[in-house]
């Protein structure tokens, strides 16, 4: 079974500084990876969406990068801003067995950007 | 507002009661899943519709849930006879093409089972 891994769980940073969110998933056979953005309470809303076939993605101050042989992906923030305080879930979705439709989560990094 | 919609937004229940939640997705996506989602965890799959077939149902979709996507446009997922662990936030997510694609998601059914 798919397991995916967030690292850290939470993260509260002044704001200007760069980041880095961290996941990981047990399982190389993934068809994507996907990272998205939850405000408390709220529904999801996808940031960026990675092809296995594909190394990175980048929207904005957003980077996105996948390495799909070890497991791992990371997602960088430049200069962050208060606004960017949420929950960030990273997602992949498997590409054999009977489980092609579902995407699979991590828990989270609750991220704090003070002013 | 073209994307993803679900209501009610907020369930307050009894336990033991009926409940049914209903997913419009964006129009002419012809993916539609279901998720479940309990404080601090990410969402869990329960089960998903390409157009009107429900393809795969996982195994926290017990006896007491069904999901429908008649005419394979909006969905509705019943859940029986409620429990007080049923309390969580039911997303759904919709998507276009065979699944490589990227899942847009509503704002999520928060249901409390007291």
């Amino acid at each position: 079974k798919q397991e995916v891994t967030q690292i850290p769980a939470a993260l509260s940073v002044p704001e200007g500084e760069n980041l880095v969110l961290n996941c990981s998933f047990t399982d190389s056979a993934i068809y994507n990876l996907q990272w998205f953005r939850q405000d408390p309470g709220k529904g999801l809303t996808s940031l960026l969406l990675i092809q296995s076939s594909q190394r990175e993605q980048t929207s904005g101050r957003l980077n996105a990068s996948l390495d799909k042989s070890s497991g791992r992906s990371t997602l960088y923030i430049a200069a962050s801003q208060p606004g960017d305080s949420a929950t960030y879930l990273c997602a992949v979705r498997a590409s054999r067995g009977s489980t092609l439709g579902r995407l699979y989560f991590g828990r989270g990094t609750q991220l704090t950007v003070w002013p | 507002d073209t994307g993803v919609s679900q209501n009610p937004r907020h369930k307050i229940t009894k336990r033991g009661q009926n409940v049914t939640f209903r997913c419009d997705p964006i129009s002419e996506h012809n993916r539609l899943y279901w998720y479940r989602q309990t404080l601090g965890q990410g969402p869990e799959f329960l089960t998903y519709f390409q157009n009107e077939a429900q393809l795969e149902k996982s195994r926290l979709l017990s006896d007491r849930f069904s999901a429908e996507r008649p005419k394979g446009s909006f969905s509705t997922l019943e859940i029986q006879r409620t429990e007080q662990g049923d309390s969580a936030m039911y997303l759904c997510a919709s998507s276009l093409g065979e699944g490589a694609e990227t899942q847009y998601f509503g704002p999520g059914t928060r249901l409390l089972v007291l």
